[in-house]
């Protein structure tokens, strides 16, 4: 069975940092893209951020460029998401998903940025 | 980037009634290679979103045959045959054929009437 689970979630002020950790199990992890959807409240889906099985392309919405960057160990079956300058509108629950097309996700971590 | 506009934004029906939900895109989402990136998600409350078809029109695995993707080029149909309660919820469309960026459509919800 494919789980997801999600980690680092948090409240943080804004121009602050935070760091998402996502365990990947009942698949062969570097067989597959990995990508972060975000979900801010009374909003839609949002893509944020993808990366390749092997980590050597990454891509990543316009509003997050410079400031998030997307990351994988193989060897962990894990991928992250490091947050910095964080903005009010990056609160958002953040979804990991398996593949380029989200045919699986995790039960998401929820990033409050506030004063 | 490819402007995913779904309508309509709410939708109400009765159990046992069909729905039907439209996903218009800005551009063609024909693939050179030939496939068309177009899928279709639930978010049921409190829950998160659950993929339901992708390439237009495939089930995912354990997706009820009630549901059904449709469509080509710029227009694509979610219809459910027959609403159950456990339909209620939002529902995205996502392309993933020109990218970046993988763009979402507004949502829409369906509760039941």
């Amino acid at each position: 069975e494919v789980q997801l689970v999600e980690s680092g979630g948090g409240s943080v002020q804004p121009g602050g940092s935070l760091r998402l950790s996502c365990v990947a199990s009942g698949f062969t992890f570097t067989n597959y893209w990995m990508t972060w959807i975000r979900l801010a409240p009374g909003k839609g889906l949002e893509w944020v951020a993808n990366i390749k099985e092997d980590g050597t392309e990454r891509h990543y919405v316009d509003s997050v460029k410079g400031r998030f960057t997307i990351s994988r160990d193989n060897a962990e079956n894990s991928v992250y998401l490091q947050m910095n300058s964080l903005r009010v509108e990056d609160t958002a629950v953040y979804f990991c998903a398996r593949h380029r097309y989200a045919s699986h996700w995790g039960q998401g971590a929820l990033v409050t940025v506030s004063s | 980037e490819v402007v995913m506009t779904q309508s309509p934004l709410s939708l109400a029906v009765t159990l046992g009634q069909p729905a039907s939900i439209s996903c218009k895109s800005s551009q063609s989402l024909v693939h050179r290679g030939g496939n068309t990136y177009l899928n279709w998600f639930q978010q049921r409350p409190g829950q998160s979103p659950r993929r339901l078809i992708y390439q237009v029109s495939n089930r995912d695995s354990g997706v009820p045959d009630r549901f059904t993707g449709s469509g080509s080029g710029t227009d694509f149909t979610l219809k459910i045959s027959r609403v159950e309660a456990e339909d209620i919820g939002v529902y995205y469309c996502m392309q993933g054929t020109i990218w970046p960026p993988i763009t979402f459509g507004q949502g829409t919800r369906l509760e039941i009437k």
